[in-house]
């Protein structure tokens, strides 16, 4: 039981390059986000789902596209990557249920950095 | 709106002092609470929840709906509490969205 995986952990990209992040989990959990670490600036909701071929915008979506195409992955695209978006960018899920018991499982982070 | 305030950056103690991190939150409802602690390039963990009244590593967390606080304590702090902690309102009714408040570093010196 691996938990919440992140590829890739580093990638440096030059400016106007495109990649994608991907986040796994085997959890069978429905929600999954997508959150950005800057100092200062604490954790912030770019995208999130919840559920397979659902994706919402959270808090700060423009330059990113998601896609959950399978329940258990959770994709993250750069198109037009620019030096803003060099962060530390964290993957989460969680279960359905509504309970008060239900935390956030994270991958362990990608760092990115844009040039 | 929900909101998760965290008004301290940074917080730097010696070893065997107290540690309060403080936690406050806006919501209309009855919330529940969390605090998730990061220790260096590691990734985020929860540390423990409102509702289960229990105390981890030494710390606790008491819900004070009159002040809507739910600030971090510890009796005595140890240089391996160094961390990013982060307070957060973690379901709300209707929402899916976690509210995180900014994070407090806390170190501790030796």
């Amino acid at each position: 039981n691996a938990g919440v995986t992140q590829t890739p952990k580093f990638r440096v990209l030059k400016t106007g390059q495109s990649m994608t992040l991907l986040c796994a989990q085997d959890m069978n959990h429905e929600y999954m986000y997508w959150y950005r670490q800057d100092p200062g600036m604490g954790l912030r909701l770019i995208h999130y789902s919840v559920g397979e071929g659902t994706t919402a915008k959270g808090e700060v979506p423009d330059g990113y596209n998601v896609s959950r195409l399978k329940k258990q992955n959770f994709l993250l695209g750069l198109e037009s990557a620019a030096p803003s978006q060099t962060s530390v960018y964290f993957c989460a899920s969680r279960a359905l249920a509504e309970s008060s018991y239900n935390e956030q499982f994270f991958g362990p982070g990608t760092r990115l950095t844009v040039l | 709106a929900q909101r998760v305030t965290q008004p301290e950056k940074l917080l730097s103690v010696f070893k065997g002092a107290p540690v309060e991190l403080k936690c406050n939150y806006s919501y209309s409802g009855s919330p529940e609470l969390f605090w998730y602690v990061q220790y260096s390039r590691q990734r985020l963990q929860l540390l423990l929840r409102h509702i289960s009244r229990e105390s981890i590593k030494g710390f606790t967390a008491d819900l004070n709906k009159g002040e809507t606080s739910f600030h971090l304590k510890k009796p005595f702090a140890q240089e391996e509490d160094s961390a990013m902690y982060y307070c957060a309102l973690p379901w709300m009714g209707g929402s899916y969205i976690p509210t995180f408040g900014r994070g407090t570093s806390l170190i501790v010196h030796p």
